[in-house]
């Protein structure tokens, strides 16, 4: 699997949006690019994830640039409860699961 | 609903004992795993299992056991040999292959172990 870089921490004031970005420049093209988030003393909850076309769900919106090497993740309004370690997990369909390997991630700070 | 269910979320061991911690999933997941996350740390495995009855170290696997006996349960030993277990213990569960979708990993809320 691909490895990914994210900055280790960022800012956010709340209601506005909040852009976290993610690198994985060895992505292959069957890798799709996951992101996860984990609240304080709980497990990580999937948010989205994509191929190669832009996404948006009920939480959120993932960018993904046309080389595919780099993605945002966009919460539109960001809210207190927002407050978490956001992942980015680059992962091949078709492969075995195996493990998820979670680095250390984005620590997203929402204030008031 | 199906989901994963990990208890105790908060258990107390003392020293020297060994200790049990449960993981059960009603998802239909062929694939389990138990991770352990210290303080602003990422997730490191400690062992998985991809079918009942066999399972695989993960890359800390020393001073803990497992067992895979139903394909709904994979409960985790933390056992006097491991030199410093207080840690935030996850349990996942997949399924075996990954299609492309959005919902075929889940984790479940953790538990917190303190050696006292």
């Amino acid at each position: 699997d691909a490895k990914t870089t994210q900055p280790p921490s960022m800012d956010c004031a709340e209601g506005r949006a909040a852009n976290l970005p993610c690198n994985h420049s060895t992505i292959s093209g069957n890798e799709y690019v996951y992101w996860y988030r984990q609240i304080h003393s709980q497990g990580p909850q999937y948010i989205i994830h994509g191929l190669k076309n832009n996404e948006t769900n009920e939480m959120a919106s993932l960018i993904i640039t046309e080389d595919r090497k780099s993605s945002t993740l966009i919460l539109p309004h960001a809210t207190l409860r927002d407050t978490a370690v956001y992942y980015c997990i680059v992962r091949g369909r078709g492969t075995s699961y195996g493990k998820l390997t979670f680095g250390q991630g984005t620590i997203l700070t929402v204030h008031p | 609903d199906g989901g994963i269910t990990q208890s105790p979320k908060y258990l107390f061991r003392k020293e020297g004992q060994n200790v049990t911690l449960s993981c059960e999933q009603n998802l239909n997941h062929d694939a389990m795993y138990w991770y352990r996350q210290d303080p602003g740390q990422g997730l490191r495995l400690i062992y998985y299992s991809q079918i009942v009855n066999d399972f695989q170290k993960g890359d800390i696997a020393e001073g803990y056991s497992v067992s895979r006996e139903k394909k709904e349960s994979f409960p985790l030993t933390v056992t006097s040999a491991q030199k410093n277990p207080t840690a935030f213990y996850l349990c996942a569960s997949s399924i075996e292959m990954f299609d492309g979708t959005g919902d075929g990993y889940t984790f479940g809320s953790g538990t917190r172990l303190t050696v006292v």
